[in-house]
């Protein structure tokens, strides 16, 4: 059973730092290009960033180009992002996703909900 | 930037009812579209595929349709369970856009 399980969101102030995480399992994590979209709160769906499967490729949405960066360690099944000058409307849930053979987003873990406020 | 719109916002419907939503991207796509659904506190799930492809494990009265810049999801007789918030994708250019969504609520 495939499984993506996300922390280290939380609160933090403006101009601030997060770093989140994505532990994978049931599949071979090295296989799939994967991706965190998120979902600010009341809205809808919206992608950030994919990584390619050996973490050499990257690509990010304009509005956090700059500010986030996407990365993974095969070796531990974990996807990251790191999240760097933080403004109010990162406020969102980030959902860690895997690619699907079709290129849709197949599979997605519960999410974590980052809050950027002073 | 694919713009991708839904409509209509709200789908008010009776359970046993046929929906239908639709979704117009702002250039063509080709069959490159997916549908989702999403329920209350939870995170999306993969409905649709390849605009008309059903993701293993969904019951068959979902079915897609369409391809360019129009596709439509019908729900043929809706269940309780149906009722979600389902959001169209174009995974046919970067970035990968979403509709707003459309809430299918009960009647």
């Amino acid at each position: 059973e495939v499984q993506l399980v996300e922390s280290g969101g939380g609160l933090v102030q403006p101009g601030g730092s997060l770093r989140l995480s994505c532990a994978a399992s049931g599949f071979i994590f090295w296989n799939y290009w994967m991706h965190w979209v998120r979902q600010a709160p009341g809205k809808g769906l919206v992608w950030v960033s994919r990584v390619d499967s050996d973490g050499s490729s990257a690509h990010y949405a304009d509005s956090v180009e700059g500010r986030f960066t996407i990365s993974r360690d095969n070796a531990k099944n974990t996807l990251y992002l790191q999240m760097n000058s933080l403004r109010a409307e990162d406020t969102a849930v980030y959902y860690c996703v895997r690619d699907g053979a079709a290129g849709t987003f197949e599979y997605w873990g519960q999410g974590t909900l980052a809050t950027v406020s002073s | 930037e694919i713009v991708m719109t839904q409509s209509p916002a709200t789908l008010s419907v009776s359970p046993g009812e046929r929906a239908t939503l639709s979704c117009r991207a702002s250039q063509s796509v080709s069959s490159n579209l997916a549908w989702y659904q999403q329920k209350p506190g939870q995170a999306p799930s993969l409905l649709i595929y390849g605009a008309s492809i059903r993701a293993t494990g969904n019951p068959v009265r979902f079915s897609g349709s369409g391809s360019g810049t129009e596709f439509t999801l019908t729900i043929s007789s809706l269940q309780s369970e149906d009722f979600a918030v389902y959001y169209c994708q174009q995974y046919n250019n970067w970035p990968r856009t979403f509709g707003q969504g459309t809430k299918v609520e009960i009647k």
